[in-house]
């Protein structure tokens, strides 16, 4: 089954205490990307990538990492988490096929991580 | 710059009444895609529907309707009949090539809401 599957579905930790959230598709997706979702503000992206080793800021990086050293694999890490970083995160991909030019796929989305630090 | 205007923050029908989502859109671009993505309760998003700049035909699937004018620069989203399994978050979003990519921006969401 086609899927983009996050880990942890919930997580609870305290300021200053490192995570990493896991992304995975099998879809073979160029593009994957990082949103977090509050309320009042809908989906702000975090972090994209258009492909292996190829990653970029998007509008809220700030307090975030992100790493693409294998297509199917795209992991967000919080070297010091703070209560603000507390959301529900999304991770999503889609096809970029360079070759075509950019032919915006619907994005497929994991299905969130909700993030809490104290 | 692109940009995506939900100016309904919430809404709240009764079932079996018509509703209709609005969204406008921003962008210098010619060539642009447009979105709708459903959140129900249960968190996931969902791809409803894209619409490239090129077709500004309506689309019809079961109760759910989209009305894109360009002429408005808006691409509203039209429930037909609601029922409570429609109850959800939802987003326009807009990709166009702004930078050389087609990064999406998504409006801030329209939370629906209906009524048994």
């Amino acid at each position: 089954e086609a899927q983009v599957t996050q880990n942890p579905r919930y997580l609870i930790t305290v300021t200053g205490k490192k995570l990493t959230v896991t992304c995975s598709q099998n879809m073979n997706h160029e593009y994957m990307s990082w949103y977090r979702q509050d309320p009042g503000l809908g989906l702000r992206q975090i972090y994209y990538s258009m492909n292996v080793e190829v990653t970029d800021k998007g509008d809220v990086p700030e307090g975030y990492k992100v790493s693409r050293k294998e297509k199917r694999n795209f992991p967000l890490i919080l070297e010091s988490p703070s209560p603000n970083q507390t959301s529900l995160y999304f991770c999503a991909s889609s096809l970029y096929d360079f070759r075509m030019g950019p032919s915006p796929i619907p994005l497929h989305f994991g299905n969130g991580t909700r993030l809490t630090v104290t | 710059a692109q940009k995506v205007t939900q100016a309904q923050t919430e809404i709240s029908v009764v079932e079996k009444e018509d509703v209709t989502l609005d969204c406008v859109y921003e962008t210098r671009d010619t060539t642009y895609y447009l979105f709708w993505y459903k959140q129900p309760p249960s968190g996931e998003l969902v791809f409803l529907i894209r619409r490239n700049s090129f077709d500004e035909q309506n689309e019809i699937s079961g109760r759910y309707s989209w009305n894109f004018q360009k002429s408005t620069s808006s691409f509203n989203f039209t429930i037909t009949a609601s029922q409570v399994v429609d109850s959800a978050v939802y987003f326009c979003a807009l990709s166009s090539a702004s930078g050389g990519s087609y990064i999406p921006t998504f409006g801030r969401g329209t939370s629906l809401i209906v009524h048994p």
